[in-house]
């Protein structure tokens, strides 16, 4: 049974720039959470979907958004990068909400 | 507020040795309660998850405690080994309207495992 999948694993980018990060959960898993990861900060939750709706948001700004597809799939998207943007991104699927949750590996983004 | 505080920050061991690590949190109303192991630059692997009415779940040299009472938890992990040097996060689940369980993640304790 495949886990969840994030890509890319690495991603640089500028100052300024948007940038577009895809999760796959794992097969049959409706609820996909994203996260993001800081030395300073820890884990922080940004949003989750279920079903295709976002079902909660965290304290991010609107720079920060993200949707899910059809088939559970997810994506999110950061516009106008800022330089602590740069961070561990993981998101993690489940079979439903509140339900175990598997992490994938993460998106290492590193804003310069 | 909802918080979840994990003692201590940071850890050395020597290889063999046993350590416990505490989680305490302040969260209503629970849902349950996970340890996770995050090796560096990986996503979190789930070690154990508690209910309201666990006291002990165990896996393999992983074996983890509840006290509901008291709102503690704690890790202990028996006879360590160079591949336990990771981060060890503490997740409680509050459960909130419309059967959403919203996770409430602490820092962290890093262990480093030293020969």
């Amino acid at each position: 049974k495949a886990g969840v999948t994030q890509t890319p694993r690495y991603l640089i980018k500028t100052r300024g720039q948007q940038v577009t990060l895809s999760c796959s959960p794992i097969s049959g898993h409706r609820s996909v959470s994203w996260y993001q990861q800081t030395p300073g900060q820890g884990l922080q939750f940004l949003f989750e979907y279920f079903s295709e709706t976002q079902r909660n948001k965290g304290n991010f700004p609107g720079r920060f958004s993200g949707r899910q597809f059809s088939n559970s799939r997810s994506e999110m998207n950061v516009s106008t990068l800022e330089l602590g943007d740069s961070a561990l991104y993981l998101c993690a699927s489940s079979l439903d909400r509140g339900l175990g949750y598997t992490f994938g590996s993460g998106t290492r983004l590193t804003v310069v | 507020k909802n918080q979840v505080e994990q003692s201590p920050q940071s850890l050395i061991i020597l290889e063999g040795k046993n350590c416990t690590l505490q989680c305490n949190y302040t969260v209503s109303p629970f849902s349950n309660l996970r340890w996770y192991k995050q090796d560096t630059g990986r996503g979190p692997v789930s070690l154990t998850i508690m209910t309201f009415s666990e006291n002990t779940k165990s896996n393999g040299r992983y074996t983890a405690t509840l006290d509901a009472d008291t709102k503690q938890s704690s890790l202990h992990i028996t006879a360590s080994q160079l591949s336990d040097s990771a981060s060890y996060i503490c997740v409680v689940s509050a459960g909130i309207s419309g059967g959403y369980n919203k996770l409430i993640f602490g820092a962290g304790t890093r262990l480093a495992v030293h020969p």
